[in-house]
């Protein structure tokens, strides 16, 4: 058990719709991360959030927003959901913000139908 | 830009000893680190290395070498348990900032 938490472990919707995404870090834990995992793209970071802050930006498409929140706890918000963003969606944190050793979540699977 | 290579693929017995090599092209380098992951779980980080020569952690060790921009982790003693996709992955862009993971090698540990 990393220590990080995410909700839900399953979401089942449909295309257009849109979501959200709970992550909340390992106690102390002033980073946290989003990435998207799926089959054809491997892992793929989207969006870094420091001390509540955003802090570093990947390939996350206009359609995604996240944010981080005063006890650190951080959402990352899915909108006009198409069947492609069916993936896993991995949240982890990190003491500071270099990233070197970060601890994920259990993850979110989000389907889209 | 960036890029990360891995072998796709490491088949080996219970008790070998396994390389999981990893070459990058980064704009600009802020270390090296390694995450295990089982089918179905979440990534766990391994190791980092900053700086050239080798780490070792228990039965896991990682080297580096920043003038061939080539790393490897090594693993001893191979268990059944560690059957599981590897992946190295580097902080990238002018200040690190952006995170990439290589594809992954999926290790296969036979009895």
């Amino acid at each position: 058990d990393s220590g990080v938490t995410q909700t839900p472990k399953h979401l089942i919707t449909a295309t257009g719709q849109r979501v959200t995404l709970r992550c909340s870090p390992r106690s102390g834990d002033l980073s946290v991360y989003w990435y998207q995992q799926s089959l054809d793209q491997g892992l793929q970071f989207l969006i870094q959030y420091y001390n509540g802050e955003e802090r570093a930006k990947g390939n996350i498409l206009e359609r995604f927003s996240a944010q981080q929140f005063p006890d650190l706890h951080s959402e990352l918000n899915l909108s006009s959901l198409e069947l492609g963003d069916s993936a896993l969606y991995f949240c982890a944190s990190s003491v500071g913000g270099s990233g070197n050793e970060q601890f994920f979540g259990p993850g979110t699977r989000l389907t889209v139908l | 830009g960036q890029s990360l290579e891995q072998p796709s693929e490491v088949t080996a017995v219970e008790g070998a000893i396994v390389q999981i090599n990893c070459t990058y092209q980064t704009s600009g380098f802020y270390g090296l680190s390694w995450y295990q992951q089982h089918d179905g779980g979440a990534p766990t980080f391994l190791s980092y290395n900053a700086l050239d020569g080798l780490e070792e952690t228990g039965r896991f060790s990682s080297f580096l070498s920043r003038s061939d921009s080539y790393g490897y982790l090594l693993l001893q003693e191979l268990q059944m348990k560690d059957s599981a996709s590897y992946f190295c992955a580097v902080p990238e862009g002018s200040y690190g900032q952006n995170f990439v993971f290589g594809p992954g090698t999926r290790l296969s540990v036979l009895p």
